[in-house]
């Protein structure tokens, strides 16, 4: 089945720096690819995501970059604010079946 | 419809009792999901259903662990002879069904075994 790797398990950035979360996934055959923001005590939702026939979408300061080859895709976060501290998950699914990465804690200091 | 309704927000139980937990999913959303998530891990694939069909169920719902989704709306997790390990925060999520499409997830029950 489907393995995603999640990297790093924490950040820590200046606020209006950037941030970047990479992750690797096993299964080719993944063809979409989400991310998701958890603030503590609460759902994940959804704050990007892209499919595998594009390589790079992008949402105001938040951004996702897919390469298939490599089976990596990553989120960059710009010009970072306090309120983007969260776990951030990313996901890479198949048909029905999404696995979630481990997780990543991003603290943005004021 | 406002999105995805877990109930109940925490639950606490002692060692060995049943426990039943409830996802209403996203009225046009035919597809439901259960997750659960330990802390500090993201959330782990629990069985999905299309409509009321059972259609995939991960090696971690061991046979202590039901669910239903009878009508093909609301869903119900029920897990028999609570252990300590059960606790978790068990998510439920819709979507579409749209291949590749976003899940929304539901705020989650909060289980603790003692």
């Amino acid at each position: 089945g489907e393995n995603v790797e999640q990297h790093p398990s924490t950040l820590s950035v200046q606020e209006g720096d950037s941030a970047v979360i990479k992750c690797t996934y096993s299964d080719s055959a993944s063809n979409y690819f989400p991310w998701y923001k958890q603030e503590l005590g609460k759902r994940p939702q959804l704050i990007i995501d892209i499919r595998s026939n594009v390589g790079e979408k992008k949402d105001q300061r938040i951004a996702v970059t897919l390469n298939k080859t490599a089976k990596h895709f990553s989120l960059h976060i710009t010009e970072t604010q306090p309120e983007d501290s969260a776990v951030y998950f990313c996901a890479a699914t198949y048909l029905n079946d999404m696995r979630f990465g481990a997780g990543t804690r991003l603290t943005v200091k004021p | 419809d406002t999105g995805v309704s877990q109930d109940p927000r925490h639950k606490i139980t002692k060692r060995g009792q049943n426990v039943t937990f409830r996802c209403d999913p996203i009225s046009e959303h035919n597809r439901l999901y259960w997750y659960r998530q330990t802390l500090g891990q993201g959330p782990e694939f629990l069985t999905y259903f299309q409509n009321e069909a059972q259609l995939e169920k991960s090696r971690l719902l061991s046979d202590r662990f039901s669910a239903e989704r009878p009508k093909g709306s609301f869903s119900t997790l029920e897990i028999q002879r609570t252990e300590q390990g059960d606790s978790a925060m068990y998510l439920c999520a819709s979507s579409s069904g749209t291949q590749g499409g976003g899940y929304t997830f539901g705020s989650g029950t909060r289980l603790t075994v003692v």
